[in-house]
Parts: C-alpha cells; sequence; structure tokens
C-alpha cells in the first residue's frame, strides 16, 4: 500500500531555514510526480510545489517562490522541500502528496509534518 | 490565476440528508476538478476525480458532477462518518498551478 511519511517539522525562527522530508513506499516513486501542500492552523488548504517524476521541472506557488525548493531523490524514494527565508505566515502543517497519471493530484497524502515559525 | 469558489462555506444536517456542495471556477476548466474530505487532525481524502470519478474505496453515496465553471458535490444520504470539511481543487492551469475552494465545514444539525 502506498505510504508518505513526512519528517523534519518544528519550530525555526524568522528569516530561518528548514528542510522537510517525505519518504514514499508502495508505489514505483520514480514514476510519478511530487506535491508539497499546506495548511496554515484553522485555515484551508494551499499547494506549495511540484516536482516531475524525473525531477526536470518544478513549479511554486507565487507566495514560497524564491525561498522555498522542492527537490527528490530517485534513488532514495524521498522527497524534500527546503524553505529558507521562512515567515511567520509559513506557519503551517505540510503535507506530501503524490500524483497520478492521468487521473489528476493529490491521490495520496502523508500525515502531515508541522512547521512553527516563531521568535 | 484561475480562482475557485465554493460555497457554502458551512452546512448544518441530518443523517440521512442529502447535501449539495458547490464550487465555481473563474474560467473554465473543462473536468479538471477534485474533491477532498477532511476530518479534524487527519490529512484530506480523495474522494472524486476528473469531477465525477469515484476515488476507489470511496462509498457510492458521494457523486461529483459538473464541467468548465460550475460543478457540485453530492452526499445522497449523510452518515455519521461524513460530517467533516471538504475542499474542491482544480488542476487546469499551465505552468501548473494548483486552488483548492475555501472549503465546506458539514456540521451535525
Amino acid at each position: 500500500q502506498v505510504q508518505l511519511v513526512e519528517s523534519g517539522g518544528g519550530v525555526v525562527q524568522p528569516g530561518g531555514s528548514l528542510r522537510l522530508s517525505c519518504a514514499a513506499s508502495g508505489f514505483t516513486f520514480s514514476s510519478y510526480g511530487m506535491h508539497w501542500v499546506r495548511q496554515a492552523p484553522g485555515k484551508g488548504l494551499e499547494w506549495v510545489a511540484f516536482i516531475r517524476y524525473d525531477g526536470s521541472n518544478k513549479y511554486y506557488a507565487d507566495s514560497v517562490k524564491g525561498r522555498f525548493t522542492i527537490s527528490r531523490d530517485n534513488s532514495k524514494n524521498t522527497l524534500y522541500l527546503q524553505m529558507n527565508s521562512l515567515r511567520a505566515e509559513d506557519t503551517a502543517v505540510y503535507y506530501c502528496a503524490k500524483d497520478t497519471h492521468y487521473y489528476g493530484p493529490f491521490d495520496y497524502w502523508g500525515q502531515g509534518t508541522l512547521v512553527t515559525v516563531s521568535s | 490565476d484561475i480562482q475557485m469558489t465554493q460555497s457554502p462555506s458551512s452546512l448544518s444536517a441530518s443523517v440521512g440528508d442529502r447535501v449539495t456542495i458547490t464550487c465555481r471556477a473563474s474560467q473554465g476548466i473543462r473536468n479538471d476538478l477534485g474533491w477532498y474530505q477532511q476530518k479534524p487532525g487527519k490529512a484530506p481524502k480523495r474522494l472524486i476525480y476528473a469531477a465525477s470519478s469515484l476515488q476507489s474505496g470511496v462509498p457510492s453515496r458521494f457523486s461529483g458532477s459538473g464541467s468548465g465553471t460550475e460543478f457540485t458535490l453530492t452526499i445522497s444520504s449523510l452518515q455519521p462518518e461524513d460530517f467533516a470539511t471538504y475542499y474542491c481543487l482544480q488542476h487546469n492551469s499551465y505552468p501548473p498551478q494548483y486552488t483548492f475552494g475555501q472549503g465546506t465545514k458539514l456540521e451535525i444539525k
């Protein structure tokens, strides 16, 4: 069965950096695009970034462009999100989610990891 | 950017009721729309993809319809486990940009 397990969340000061990881299993990771989606406390869902199956193309929400970098290591079945210049408004639960080839995004989600940006 | 307007933002209903949630896109998105259910403290779960296709394992009381700019999620007979927050998502944009609706919180009357 598909499993996505995020890690790396925590408390960081404004202006700081953090790297999130998402370990994937139960499917051929190297064949699928992957996403990060976040949810601020008590708020709705916001798409953050997408990376194609081979890492050849990456796309970002305007709110994180230039500060966050999505990457993947297909040899380790792991997705990453490098977050720099963090702001209070980046405080959220961050989910990784799997894409599909033809049937739309986010068919499977991880359990999420909480990032808190606070001094 | 494509905006998604979801309504209502909250809804009170009883077990056995039929419920409809609507999403409107700011421009045509063909059928590039999904519906997601989220319970407190849990990750979202996909219910519907391609506007009207039922995700494997999801009960048949859930259905989706629409194309272009108007979409609906219908729950034919509410069950206790259906009380949750529901989101629509559009994925029609290129370069890829994904937009969720604001969410509909479905509560027990």
